[in-house]
């Protein structure tokens, strides 16, 4: 159990639908990183909060917003959704700003996202 | 961008020690290189991370030479159950001068009996 807490783990919907994926970083930690992985894929970054503020920012479609909270929980908010977006999703969190400062990365079991 | 590369697959055998490659040419001076591992439908568990020269722990071991463009992960002795997909990840420099953290493509190690 790496302490990143995601839920729900399992969601279903259909095209055009919004869905908001929630994650709970492991205590004290202050960055949030959200991945996406489509089956058989890597993993691609999306991006990454810190403190409540944006860090850093990979692939992620203008569909897609995120948004971390005073309380440092985070949540994915997924719109207009098609069929490709289908993929699990995970999110991750670290004590300070990410693998580039020496600080290491916890991932969360994933939100397994199906669009029908 | 920086980028990693990987062998996409790796076949080993029970006991055998396995030797992964990653090759990050662009790797900034700030960069801490950090090996994963992913089980299928499970998030990447840490390995190990490391910044120069060798690091070891209890499942492995990681050597960075000098320059630092390549890193190798070893895993002694390996057992059916590192069957696995293997990423090292290192900072990456976007265009707008943001740091993203982006893995690579991944090596899918198999073990056989």
């Amino acid at each position: 159990d790496s302490g990143v807490t995601q839920t729900p783990k399992h969601l279903i919907t259909a095209t055009g639908q919004r869905v908001t994926l929630r994650c709970s970083p492991r205590s004290g930690d202050l960055s949030v990183y959200w991945y996406q992985q489509s089956l058989d894929q890597g993993l691609q970054f999306l991006i990454q909060y810190y403190n409540g503020e944006e860090r850093a920012k990979g692939n992620i479609l203008e569909r897609f917003s995120a948004q971390q909270f005073p309380d440092l929980h985070s949540e994915l908010n997924l719109s207009s959704l098609e069929l490709g977006d289908s993929a699990l999703y995970f999110c991750a969190s670290s004590v300070g700003t990410g693998g580039y400062s020496g600080n290491t990365i916890y991932f969360g079991e994933g939100s397994w996202l199906t669009v029908v | 961008l920086a980028k990693t590369t990987q062998p996409i697959s790796m076949d080993s055998y029970e006991g055998q020690e396995v030797n992964i490659t990653c090759s990050h040419n662009n790797i900034a001076t700030n960069d801490y290189i950090t090996w994963y591992q992913q089980f299928p439908s499970q998030g990447p568990r840490f390995i190990i991370q490391g910044y120069k020269t060798k690091v070891t722990n209890e499942v492995a071991s990681l050597f960075i030479p000098a320059d630092r463009k390549s890193s190798t992960l070893s895993l002694p002795r390996v057992s059916l159950s590192d069957t696995a997909v293997y990423y090292c990840l290192v900072g990456d420099m976007e265009d707008t001068g943001r740091r993203a953290l982006t893995f690579g493509s991944g090596t899918r190690l198999q073990v056989q009996p």
